[in-house]
Parts: structure tokens; sequence; C-alpha cells
């Protein structure tokens, strides 16, 4: 079985600070993503990377940075903090099969600013 | 761009009822079609997927066919569960579009004994 796995389930930090969410997988997948989740808002893409030290930017990248020096790492980055990025945050995994491209999603960080 | 749409609010029904939920896409090339869900403070998990038209995906109950022609993949359950109470997300795949995942908003479904 794929298992993509979080850092943390529930993460509290103060606005301003620098905030790193880890995200590791163990199958192998050239494909990493990280998403938001917000009520009413379903599943928004922030960065994605293709290749270890590739970087792609999603829908919504502003106050976000990514790091992927390992195939199986994908961390997500918060350079300062603030309340609007209070928010449940998804990593997933994937690779390009013949049959579609699925994703594999660990169980999420719910991080709060205060 | 690619964009997936899903019915509106929450979906509340009694156990052993049918279920519905309805999922429209719009898409510049061939997509592929999946459906995930998420319990209670999980994350998502792959519930079934269709990859062509007429294509039907299934598992654990649910089903979903690929409708070119009305550009839909609507999911059904016949005789739901209270263990179905779940966020289901509707999402397409496309290569013209880098293999992005571009997901609907979800839909919340309460299943009462």
């Amino acid at each position: 079985d794929v298992k993509v796995t979080q850092s943390s389930r529930y993460l509290v930090k103060r606005t301003g600070e620098k905030v790193f969410l880890e995200c590791v997988q163990d199958m192998d997948h050239e494909n990493m993503f990280w998403y938001r989740q917000d009520p009413g808002l379903g599943l928004r893409l922030i960065y994605f990377s293709y290749d270890v030290k590739m970087k792609e930017k999603g829908d919504i990248p502003e106050g976000y940075s990514v790091s992927r020096e390992k195939k199986e790492r994908f961390s997500l980055i918060l350079e300062s903090a603030s309340t609007n990025q209070t928010s449940m945050y998804l990593c997933a995994s994937g690779l390009a099969s013949q049959g579609g491209y699925e994703q594999y999603f660990g169980p999420g960080t719910r991080l709060t600013v205060t | 761009g690619d964009s997936v749409t899903q019915m509106e609010g929450p979906v509340t029904l009694s156990e052993e009822a049918f279920l519905t939920i309805n999922c429209t896409y719009t898409a510049t090339g061939y997509p592929s079609l999946f459906w995930y869900v998420q319990y209670p403070g999980e994350g998502l998990q792959l519930l079934l997927k269709a990859t062509k038209a007429d294509d039907k995906g299934s598992n654990k109950g649910f089903e979903a066919t690929y409708r070119k022609e009305t550009t839909s993949f609507h999911l059904e359950k016949g005789s739901v569960q209270v263990s179905d109470s779940a966020v289901y997300f509707c999402a397409l795949s496309d290569l013209w579009e880098n293999n992005r995942l571009a997901f609907g908003k979800g839909n919340q479904v309460v299943v009462i004994p």
C-alpha cells in the first residue's frame, strides 16, 4: 500500500513564525503536491513538484514556498505565518499511470495560526 | 482551464436509501475522472476512477459512469450505510493540463440510522 505521512496532525503557531510542514511518501513517486482545504472552497493546489529540486506554482502559492531535496520528501514552508493561513494542509503523491493519473493523500495537518 | 462542478449543499439521507451525487466537468483534452472520499479526520482516499468514455468505475457498492456526451460522472450507491457518511470529491486529471487534478468542492453526505 502507498503510504504518505505528514509530520504533524495538529499544529499551533503564532503570527510571523516560520512554519515547516513535512511530507514523506514511500512509493518512489515522481510527483508530489501540497493542497489546502477550507470549508466551502474545497481543495486548492499550493505547489507541486515533478522531480527532485523542481517545483511549480499551483493556484494559490502566495505566502508559501516548497523544498524537494529528496524524491520521497516534499516540504511546505510558510515564511511568515498569518492568521489567514489557518487551514487543513494535505500532501499527496502520485505518478502518471496508463489508467489515469492518481494521487495518494496523507492524513493532513490542521494548522492554526494565532 | 479544466474544472469540475458538484451539486451544491450537503446530502442527508436515511440508511438504505439511494444516493446520487452529481458531477459535471469541463476539460480541453481527454480527462480521467475520479471520485475521492474523505472520512472524518482523515485525508482523501481514491474511491473509484474511469479513464475513458463509457467506462464505469466501481468500488464498495459505489458506481460512476464516464459520460462524454453529457460531460458527467455522477456517483451512485443503491443502499447507503451510516459508515458511508463522509465528504465526496469529484476530480479530473488531464494530460493537456500537466496531469494536475482539478477537484470539485465536495459534498458532505450524512447517513442517518
